[in-house]
């Protein structure tokens, strides 16, 4: 099955700095990946997703990049804000099955 | 996501004893899932529904068991064979397809007596 590695596990920048989450896959039948954001003790909330016929795509200060060829896909968020900090969770899903398969978190901390 | 209800919100399981949590959606979404979250683990699928009447097994079935007789409905009991029940439960639902995101419910936190 799917197996998705998420890095890092914790991750602190300063406020207004970029922040990037790495998540890489094994399965390269995988057409969809999407990122939920998680604040503490709330649901995971969908922030972006990307298909496998698209290399990149932007929402404001949000993007996230994808190389099917090495198997990884990558969240860039920009001029971070406080209300950037929570856990974010990206996932993959295989071609043809409605299974998710998550990565195991990054916690992110914005520095004020 | 305000589509998506579970109940309830918290939840204590005696020893020995079943329990049910529900999990609702007036989103129209064909698909079901329930996730288990551990901390500093990633969300685990236990069991997940395309259709009414159907289901399959996830990477943690055992212990759980899950019904499908309404589209609306898809709840979760956990048994007494489940060990290690402690954890944060989330339902999602999804249409159908490829590609289709999946929306959580707020989650319902198990603990053992």
């Amino acid at each position: 099955g799917e197996n998705v590695e998420q890095h890092p596990s914790t991750l602190s920048v300063q406020e207004g700095d970029s922040a990037v989450i790495k998540c890489t896959y094994s399965d390269s039948a995988s057409n969809y990946f999407p990122w939920y954001k998680q604040e503490l003790g709330k649901r995971p909330q969908l922030i972006i997703d990307i298909r496998s016929n698209v290399g990149e795509k932007k929402d404001q200060r949000i993007a996230v990049t994808l190389n099917k060829t090495a198997k990884h896909f990558s969240l860039h968020i920009t001029e971070t804000q406080p209300e950037d900090s929570a856990v974010y969770f990206c996932a993959a899903r295989d071609f043809g099955n409605e299974k998710l398969t998550f990565g195991t978190g990054t916690r992110l901390t914005i520095i004020p | 996501d305000g589509g998506i209800t579970q109940s309830p919100k918290y939840l204590f399981r005696k020893e020995g004893q079943n329990v049910t949590l529900s999990c609702e959606q007036n989103l129209n979404h064909d698909a079901m899932y329930w996730y288990r979250q551990d901390p500093g683990q990633g969300l685990r699928l236990i069991y997940y529904s395309q259709i009414v009447n159907d289901f399959q097994k996830g990477d943690i079935a055992e212990g759980y068991s899950v019904s499908r007789e309404k589209k609306e409905s898809f709840p979760l009991t956990v048994t007494s064979a489940q060990k290690n029940p402690t954890a944060f439960y989330l339902c999602a639902s999804s249409m159908n397809g490829e590609r289709q995101p999946q929306h959580f419910g707020d989650g319902t936190r198990l603990s053992i007596l």
